[in-house]
């Protein structure tokens, strides 16, 4: 079985200030991880994913991730945050290819001008 | 690029009545799964379909059924609608193959959101 969880239903940061939003799963076998970002009123766009190779993932739109075992967590940073970055933030997991995703709580992503 | 299409976008139905929401994947994906996203909450894994035979099955009510049509789309069969159905209801795709050319990336639709009144 596996879990996901997003620490932070809501995290607020300026305009140029370094977003990071924090993703720790529990799985049974080495997961696939995934960051999916979703706008008010859509659909779920991938912005990155971990699948076994390199452990510091780059993604659309300036994100990235970094996998850590030791932590089991998955966290994603912007260095620089933009107007447009605001929505919703899912992390997810997978134990394999063809198997479903289990998605952790979200993160609603507010950023000030 | 080809996305995943779901229609309706938008359905209100009355309590106790039937909906039916379709589902065509990205080409050549063979493999459809549903999750139902409730008010402010997560996507809930309801069902999956690989090669038109169910995979796996998440928290999906008796009162759901869907299948895998030959083509590749789907449908999710809901009746005797509740108004705790009221949810978007999002069809993913992805390529699980056969020689190894799987991908582990599932790809979203869009969403139909049913409203139940």
């Amino acid at each position: 079985a596996q879990s996901v969880t997003q620490l932070g239903s809501h995290v607020s940061v300026s305009e140029g200030a370094l977003v990071l939003l924090r993703c720790n799963y529990s799985s049974s076998v080495p997961p696939y991880l995934f960051w999916y970002v979703q706008y008010p009123n859509q659909g779920l766009q991938l912005l990155l994913k971990y699948t076994s190779a390199a452990t510091l993932v780059k993604g659309i739109n300036g994100f990235e991730a970094e996998f850590k075992k030791s932590e089991t967590s998955f966290h994603l940073t912007k260095p620089s945050a933009h107007m447009s970055d605001a929505a919703e933030y899912f992390c997810a997991v997978s134990l394999n290819a063809g198997n479903m995703l289990t998605f952790g709580g979200g993160t609603r992503l507010m950023v000030k001008p | 690029a080809a996305g995943v299409i779901q229609s309706p976008r938008h359905l209100i139905k009355e309590k106790r009545e039937t909906a039916t929401l379709k589902c065509y994947p990205i080409p050549r994906h063979d493999t459809v799964y549903w999750y139902q996203q409730g008010p402010g909450q997560d996507p809930q894994f309801l069902i999956s379909f690989y090669e038109k035979m169910q995979s796996d099955k998440g928290s999906i009510p008796d009162r759901f059924s869907a299948q895998q049509f030959s083509d590749y789309h789907s449908e999710l069969n809901m009746s005797s609608l509740e108004l705790g159905d009221s949810a978007l209801y999002f069809c993913a795709s992805s390529l699980v193959g056969l020689a190894g050319d799987y991908q582990e990336t599932q790809y979203f639709g869009p969403g139909t959101r049913l409203l139940v009144l």
